[in-house]
């Protein structure tokens, strides 16, 4: 089945305590994304990756890092995390070279951090 | 400011009625719009994608009408069922690349039986 994955779906943490969140999807997709959830805000995009090794910034991306060393898997990483990251997390991936270039989103992840 | 603005935030209707939900955006270059459904604790599924040139878009008991020139688009939702309860985002591809999505804050529908 096509999809993307994302682990774990639900984190409770502490302030400052180093966490990753790993995004795996099996579709052969050149572009893949990070997105951050909050109420009354929408989806804000806070790392994307067009390529292997290509990432660039999105419109949140303070506090954040990702790495692209596969093609299938594109994980965020919060070195230190604080209370305002608080929120659900979704990884979603798309094909290139479409004007369609449809995102398809995983599941989630509800990250709190205390 | 947000570049797509949705209304209204909210609505209840009841099941087996029709509804229409709104979305204004302000991207520029455009490339496409796309309305996505999200039910509760999942990521949002696509429902219709519309590109410039195209103005009307069907997926089942779900119409989108795009008009370019005044930058609206509509989610029509016909005989509403209790599955339909979920947000609805609009979603806007353009401005400094085509993968630039802008995403509108969403409306949240819920269908009473």
């Amino acid at each position: 089945e096509a999809q993307v994955t994302q682990n774990p779906r639900y984190l409770i943490t502490v302030t400052g305590k180093k966490l990753t969140v790993t995004c795996s999807q099996n579709m052969n997709h050149e572009y893949m994304s990070w997105y951050r959830q909050d109420p009354g805000l929408g989806l804000r995009q806070i790392y994307y990756s067009m390529n292997v090794e290509v990432t660039d910034k999105g419109d949140v991306p303070e506090g954040y890092k990702v790495s692209r060393k596969e093609k299938r898997n594109f994980p965020l990483i919060l070195e230190s995390p604080s209370p305002n990251q608080t929120s659900l997390y979704f990884c979603a991936s798309s094909l290139m070279g479409t004007i369609y270039n449809e995102q398809f989103f995983g599941p989630g992840t509800r990250l709190t951090v205390l | 400011k947000n570049q797509v603005e949705q209304s209204p935030q909210s609505l209840i209707i009841l099941e087996g009625k029709n509804c229409t939900l709104q979305c204004n955006y302000t991207v520029s270059p455009f490339s496409n719009l796309r309305w996505y459904k999200q039910d509760t604790g999942r990521g949002p599924v696509s429902l219709t994608i519309m590109t410039f040139s195209e103005n009307t878009k069907s997926n089942g008991r779900y119409t989108a009408t795009l008009d370019a020139d005044t930058k609206q688009s509509s989610l029509h939702i016909t005989a509403s069922q209790l599955s339909d309860s979920a947000s609805y985002i609009c979603v806007v591809s353009g401005g400094s690349n085509d993968y630039k999505l802008s995403f509108g804050a969403g409306t949240t529908v819920t269908v009473r039986a």
